[in-house]
């Protein structure tokens, strides 16, 4: 399916600490993209890595992507209060139907 | 204007009642969905307008009628749900070419 697959389902950490949250996908893919939902409103894009890059930053978040292994982690350095929300993975296909499928996603809580 | 606007923010309606779902953009974007989100669950998709045509029809029963008027308005014609059908209805966007998403703050719908 073409969905990513999210873990962990739940991560609870102390303000100021590193968060990492992993996707794994089984199709092959044009670009992945992570986005965030804070509580009961729309979904944010965050950030876009294509398939030809490994690596990618964006203020504090980093996405890495590993084509081999099918695999993508977001990592958020110096967590705040505010990014406490839900986060999703979005891998993109190189064929069939063009369209966001999301996964379980992780839910991020981030502890004063 | 870099926003989707969907309204109502809340709806509340009887089995029986017939009810639209709006979404606006005015971002020039060529594509937009509809989205149905259930608590704790991801966003799943439902359909997919590309260039005011349906593209995408996830195999979503009749009684949800999406309609596309023009390029910056997308509707979602309800009739005859069931309590089941109680969710976040996310609209989103994207630009030609491109496949990020800029998602509505959604609808929560309440069917009694």
């Amino acid at each position: 399916s073409q969905q990513g697959e999210e873990d962990p389902q739940a991560l609870s950490i102390q303000e100021g600490e590193n968060a990492t949250m992993n996707c794994s996908y089984k199709t092959s893919i044009n670009n992945l993209q992570w986005y965030r939902q804070n509580s009961g409103r729309g979904l944010v894009h965050l950030i876009l890595i294509r398939s030809n890059e490994r690596e990618k930053h964006s203020g504090r978040l980093r996405v890495t992507l590993d084509t081999s292994k099918k695999s993508s982690s977001l990592l958020i350095t110096a967590s705040r209060a505010a990014d406490t929300a839900s986060y999703f993975c979005a891998p993109y296909p190189i064929q069939g139907a063009q369209k966001l499928v999301f996964g379980q996603g992780t839910r991020l809580t981030i502890n004063p | 204007d870099t926003e989707v606007t969907q309204t109502p923010k809340h709806l509340v309606m009887g089995m029986t009642n017939k009810k639209s779902l709006k979404c606006e953009q005015h971002m020039g974007h060529r594509a937009m969905y509809w989205y149905k989100q259930k608590a704790k669950k991801p966003p799943e998709l439902m359909f997919v307008y590309s260039y005011e045509k349906l593209s995408i029809n996830e195999s979503v029963p009749s009684r949800f009628s999406p309609e596309c008027p023009n390029s910056s308005l997308l509707n979602l014609h309800l009739h005859a749900l069931q309590p089941e059908d109680s969710a976040l209805y996310l609209c989103a966007s994207s630009q030609e070419g491109r496949t990020e998403a800029f998602f509505g703050q959604g609808t929560r719908l309440t069917v009694v």
